[in-house]
């Protein structure tokens, strides 16, 4: 069963430090991977997107990483500031150019930031 | 350029009742897409419309069914509410109806069910 799994479940880090928030996927085929944002009673918001033949991709200071090989993605975050307190969720696509219906949701990762 | 919006955005209804949510997607996008979202179940896929017709739908019940108008704009309703109906329930809009162009999501409607 297509499945994409996120660690940990929960994080708590001070300003300024830097984190790492993993994504392992057993989709298979694998299409592209999205990181999104998601702010408490609010809707996500897309961060990255890579495709199957992309390793990294940069957004300010969040960067995904992604091993096709081992079918594991990260999202560090450099320098944490308070306003990246959020949900942080994990999208697989296991087709290509298929339906929406088609991507697999993690169950994401909640980090609380604090001063 | 206007993001997507949703209306209301918090909501309280009693078992049994029914319930109508809009959704209005950005300017140009004719692809919207709803889901649900719980703390236990995380995103789930409802149903999505394109061009005014239905292309894809969710494993959830007949209770929940939606809609698109001529403009884009979506609208879902739930019938006969139910306890487990309460949720964040989030609208996305996109220029096309493939998974290659990016979604772009609304704030959420706060439904709860009494």
């Amino acid at each position: 069963k297509n499945q994409v799994e996120q660690s940990p479940q929960s994080l708590i880090i001070l300003e300024g430090k830097n984190c790492t928030l993993q994504c392992n996927y057993t989709v298979s085929p694998f299409s592209n991977l999205r990181w999104y944002k998601q702010d408490t009673g609010r809707g996500p918001v897309s961060l990255t997107i890579m495709t199957f033949s992309e390793n990294t991709k940069s957004n300010g200071r969040y960067t995904a990483t992604l091993d096709a090989d081992t079918k594991q993605s990260s999202l560090h975050i450099t320098a944490s500031q308070l306003s990246d307190s959020a949900s942080y969720i994990c999208v697989v696509s296991p087709t290509f150019s298929g339906g929406y219906n088609k991507l697999i949701f993690g169950a994401g990762t909640r980090l609380a930031v604090h001063p | 350029k206007a993001g997507v919006t949703q209306t209301p955005r918090y909501l309280i209804k009693t078992r049994g009742q029914q319930v109508t949510l809009s959704c209005s997607p950005i300017s140009g996008h004719r692809s919207v897409s709803w889901y649900q979202q719980t703390p236990g179940q995380g995103l789930q896929f409802l149903f999505e419309y394109f061009s005014e017709t239905q292309r894809n739908k969710g494993n959830f019940p007949g209770r929940f069914s939606g809609r698109q108008f001529s403009n884009s704009r979506s609208e879902m309703n739930v019938s006969t509410l139910e306890l487990g109906d309460s949720a964040l329930y989030l609208c996305a809009s996109s220029l096309g109806d493939r998974d290659t162009y990016e979604q772009y999501f609304g704030p959420g409607t706060r439904l709860t069910v009494t």
